[in-house]
């Protein structure tokens, strides 16, 4: 499986958009990039999920460069509620074997 | 969207004793359900893949005989903390695969259960 690496914690304040940056160097062909959110003792949130270029949804935006070794989440005009951890998975859609965490990046949003 | 719930939501046991945790994948049939645990401050760690019908897999260092796991149908599995000490004090968490409208997998988690083993 694809090793993720993000940054540890990032800062923010409401209203601005802030993008996080997944690094997946080893990116096998089959595999799909998946974000998760989650809160103090909560299960994780499915975000977005993407394979190549852009995918927009209602909460976030994933950009994917066509070489696919990184990606980019971004949360627009974010709220003190956005204050989470946020994982970057790479698996294999086909093989559907479970995803495997890294140690995610925390957000912290202040007002 | 896909629904994933978790029973109990909350456990607290005494040393010695086994405590079940349930997981229902409540308007989608999962084949496959996950488990994980996870430490405070820390990243969620996969324990074992549960496959409806069949044995569970589970990862290095995960004890079968301590951590067992049922998947007796579609849409719940169970894992069941044997002989319960201290240190298994943690947040279970399970999750159920399943396709969404692009035909793509996706995992969907459950909220969650904290055990604290006295």
């Amino acid at each position: 499986l694809a090793k993720t690496t993000q940054p540890i914690s990032m800062d923010s304040y409401e209203g601005q958009e802030v993008n996080i940056t997944c690094s997946h160097n080893n990116i096998a062909t089959n595999d799909y990039i998946t974000w998760y959110q989650q809160f103090p003792s909560q299960g994780p949130r499915f975000i977005i999920q993407g394979y190549k270029t852009k995918v927009t949804n209602e909460v976030a935006s994933l950009f994917i460069p066509a070489d696919r070794k990184s990606s980019t989440l971004s949360l627009p005009r974010v709220s003190l509620s956005d204050t989470a951890v946020y994982y970057c998975l790479v698996g294999d859609d086909q093989a559907g074997t479970a995803l495997i965490f890294g140690k995610g990046t925390t957000l912290s949003v202040s007002s | 969207g896909a629904v994933v719930s978790q029973h109990p939501s909350w456990v607290i046991c005494k040393s010695g004793t086994s405590v079940k945790i349930e997981c229902r994948s409540l308007d989608f049939q999962a084949t496959t359900m996950f488990w994980y645990r996870q430490f405070p401050k820390q990243s969620l760690m996969l324990m074992a893949t549960s496959n409806e019908g069949s044995k569970a897999t589970y990862e290095q260092g995960v004890e079968k005989d301590k951590f067992l796991i049922n998947h007796a149908s579609l849409t719940l599995s169970t894992l069941t903390v044997t002989s319960a000490h201290p240190e298994d004090s943690s947040f279970y968490i399970c999750s159920a695969r399943t396709r969404g409208d692009r035909g793509i997998y996706e995992q969907y988690f459950g909220p969650g259960t904290r055990l604290t083993v006295t």
